[in-house]
């Protein structure tokens, strides 16, 4: 079984501030792990993936995501936020060779000028 | 390189008409295939996913079918469409197990 805890359905921060979304997961098999990103009125489109490789991964746009397997995490960063960056954000796991990924509930990202 | 179309982009019917949004993947073969339902200021919702043609799996009953006619079409249908039925319509395909490629979406509005 897996799932996905995005903690904080809105996150508000000042254009230029760190950004951090939370994700914690449950997978009892080693997970792959996504983070996606939707701007208003469009599908989702990936930012970033952990597929067992570096645990540090690197993204568009500027954002990285770190896997901590002790923690269970893979929490989103960005060092310094856009107004851009303004749109709804999603975590999601995948594992055990299922196809059926989970997705979290989602973050709203509030970048306020 | 690999696309997905979707269409109507956007769409307003009637309580109890029937509906037909069709999704195509270009550029991949033998895709997996999903239909995403996302409701006003909520999360995504797995409808239907299909791992090749003709074969569907349903993720929620409800008044909704899905069909895969080839093996890089999704049709998504509803004989009677409830006012529940309105949200924001996503197909996406994936590989085995990466990630998921979505399309533009559709949006419809049931009056």
């Amino acid at each position: 079984a897996q799932s996905v805890t995005q903690l904080g359905s809105h996150v508000s921060v000042s254009e230029g501030a760190l950004v951090l979304l939370r994700c914690n997961y449950s997978s009892s098999v080693p997970p792959y792990l996504f983070w996606y990103v939707q701007y208003p009125n469009q599908g989702l489109q990936l930012l970033l993936k952990y597929t067992s490789a570096a645990t540090l991964v690197k993204g568009i746009n500027g954002f990285e995501a770190e896997f901590k397997k002790s923690e269970t995490s893979f929490h989103l960063t960005k060092p310094s936020a856009h107004m851009s960056d303004a749109a709804e954000y999603f975590c999601a796991v995948s594992s055990g060779g299922s196809y059926i990924p989970t997705f979290g509930r989602g973050t709203s990202l509030i970048v306020h000028p | 390189s690999q696309t997905i179309h979707q269409w109507p982009a956007t769409l307003v019917q009637p309580v109890g008409s029937p509906l037909s949004l069709e999704c195509t993947v270009e550029g991949t073969s033998n895709p997996n295939l999903y239909w995403y339902r996302q409701a006003a200021g909520r999360g995504l919702q797995l409808l239907f996913y299909s791992v090749g043609i003709g074969q569907i799996s349903s993720e929620v009953p409800q008044n909704l079918s899905a069909s895969r006619p080839q093996d890089r079409q999704f049709i998504l249908s509803s004989k009677k469409l409830l006012l529940s039925d309105s949200g924001f319509y996503l197909c996406a395909w994936s590989g085995l197990v990466d990630e998921q490629f979505f399309g533009p979406g559709t949006r419809l509005t049931v009056l």
